[in-house]
């Protein structure tokens, strides 16, 4: 069975950093792209960044951009966001995502239950 | 404003067959997945690809596009099928993906 367990959600001020961290088990984590992904209070989902198996290729939202960055390890399976200058605007639920495909696909068939993030003074 | 358009809500009554739509330029290019999301539960993977549902999901449910447009559709809708539904695909650039602003589904 396919476990993505986020952690590393906080209160934290804006302008602060953070680090979240997805612990994958279940599947062979170096054979697949992985997302992360965030909704905020009462709103939408929001794809914030992708990584392909081999960590060549790496995608974010132009919301994120320059301030998020997203990496794996493969030999620890496990999959991290680094988020620096945080906004208020990202106080948000994270998810982690696997993808169907070793390249960054919109199929995702397995979620975490999610780390919140809130951004405020 | 978004690049992929979707109604923010629709109902249908029990029984009923409903379609949710998903407008944006890059559904030319691209296939759309879909996503159903009920209170409190992690979104799960309902279509993808040209019309391919991942195992569990019920045939009742299923997946097309037309020029700019892919759309979702529901025969013999059940209660259990009122949630809220998310379309993602390519943006308009190709190289990041976004998401559709969802669909609330109300069934009566």
């Amino acid at each position: 069975e396919v476990q993505l367990v986020e952690s590393g959600g906080d209160l934290v001020q804006p302008g602060r950093s953070l680090r979240l961290s997805c612990a994958a088990s279940g599947f062979t984590f170096e054979d697949y792209a992985m997302h992360w992904v965030r909704q905020g209070p009462g709103k939408g989902l929001e794809w914030v960044a992708g990584i392909s198996w081999n960590s060549g290729s790496l995608g974010y939202a132009v919301s994120v951009e320059g301030r998020f960055t997203i990496s794996r390890d493969n030999a620890e399976n496990s999959l991290y966001l680094q988020m620096n200058s945080l906004r208020p605007e990202d106080t948000a639920l994270y998810y982690c995502v696997k993808d169907m495909s070793q390249q960054e696909g919109s199929s995702w068939p397995s979620w975490g239950q999610g780390t919140l993030v809130t951004v405020s003074s | 404003s978004s690049e992929l358009t979707q109604d923010p809500a629709v109902s249908v009554a029990l029984g009923q067959t409903v379609r949710i739509t998903c407008q944006g330029d890059s559904l030319r290019t691209y296939y759309a997945s879909w996503y159903q999301q009920k209170p409190r539960q992690a979104p799960v993977l309902v279509i993808y690809g040209a019309n391919k549902r991942p195992s569990g999901i019920p045939d009742r449910i299923s997946g097309s596009s037309s020029g700019n447009a892919a759309s979702l559709t529901i025969t013999e809708t059940q209660a259990e099928d009122e949630a809220d539904y998310y379309c993602i695909s390519r943006g308009s650039s190709g190289n990041h993906l976004v998401f559709g602003g969802g669909t609330k589904l109300t069934v009566l």
